[in-house]
């Protein structure tokens, strides 16, 4: 598989969970965005890395959330105590440096009950 | 699948027709712009770009016009087909930062 993917592609969880998405960029791509897709709108972003470093994050983005990239190749984004207003279509994407092109995976679709 | 933009506004375009969307950017700044063409329960596909030191570029049956003066950016399509139905979205953004998405226009194309 050439594209980016992402694991679970829909998550429902109760209010106060736990919840961790994974992305899967694609192989020579270094860098790696995350976004936020709320319905009727634009991805707005959170965060991205350029290998292993995470370089920018909006301030979307609480103390609540947090993402990783380890080992510079796949991505977590975990949500903690999850709130209704963290329903969302969570999608990452991943560029070359030297690209302003952005791949998008399939996205994770996350209700929070 | 999923819905993407319910309450999107709706352009409708006869099979065949060509279909015109436009986006209005608010960065000057900017210097790259991108089209993009989501359908429900995927991710956002690229389209088709265009630096800001151009005026317009064409791809396959897609151009891309850019009028910087106004900050407007429009999306062309010749002979829409069903295929082409989805939500549009551009963004803007300059290398090394994070693009803005706008707000995204849904196309239906009526058979």
């Amino acid at each position: 598989d050439t594209g980016v993917s992402q694991n679970p592609r829909h998550k429902i969880t109760k209010r106060g969970q736990n919840v961790t998405f994974r992305c899967d960029p694609i192989s020579e791509h270094n860098r790696l965005y995350w976004y936020r897709q709320t319905l009727g709108q634009g991805p707005e972003f959170l965060t991205y890395f350029q290998n292993e470093a995470q370089l920018e994050k909006s301030r979307l983005l609480s103390d609540r959330f947090s993402a990783e990239r380890p080992k510079g190749s796949f991505s977590t984004l975990e949500i903690q105590r999850t709130e209704q207003g963290d329903s969302a279509m969570y999608l990452c994407a991943s560029s070359l440096p030297t690209d302003y092109e952005q791949y998008f995976g399939p996205g994770t679709r996350l209700t929070v009950t | 699948g999923e819905n993407v933009g319910l309450h999107l506004p709706t352009l409708s375009v006869q099979e065949g027709d060509n279909s015109i969307i436009n986006c209005a950017y608010s960065n000057s700044a900017s210097d790259y712009f991108i089209w993009y063409k989501q359908e429900s329960g995927k991710g956002p596909q690229f389209i088709i770009d265009i630096r800001s030191n151009m005026d317009k570029r064409q791809g396959q049956r897609v151009t891309v016009l850019l009028n910087k003066t106004v900050k407007h950016l429009s999306l062309q399509i010749a002979a829409t087909q069903p295929g082409d139905s989805a939500v549009y979205f551009c963004a803007e953004g300059s290398y090394g930062q994070n693009f803005v998405f706008g707000p995204g226009t849904r196309l239906s194309v009526l058979p």
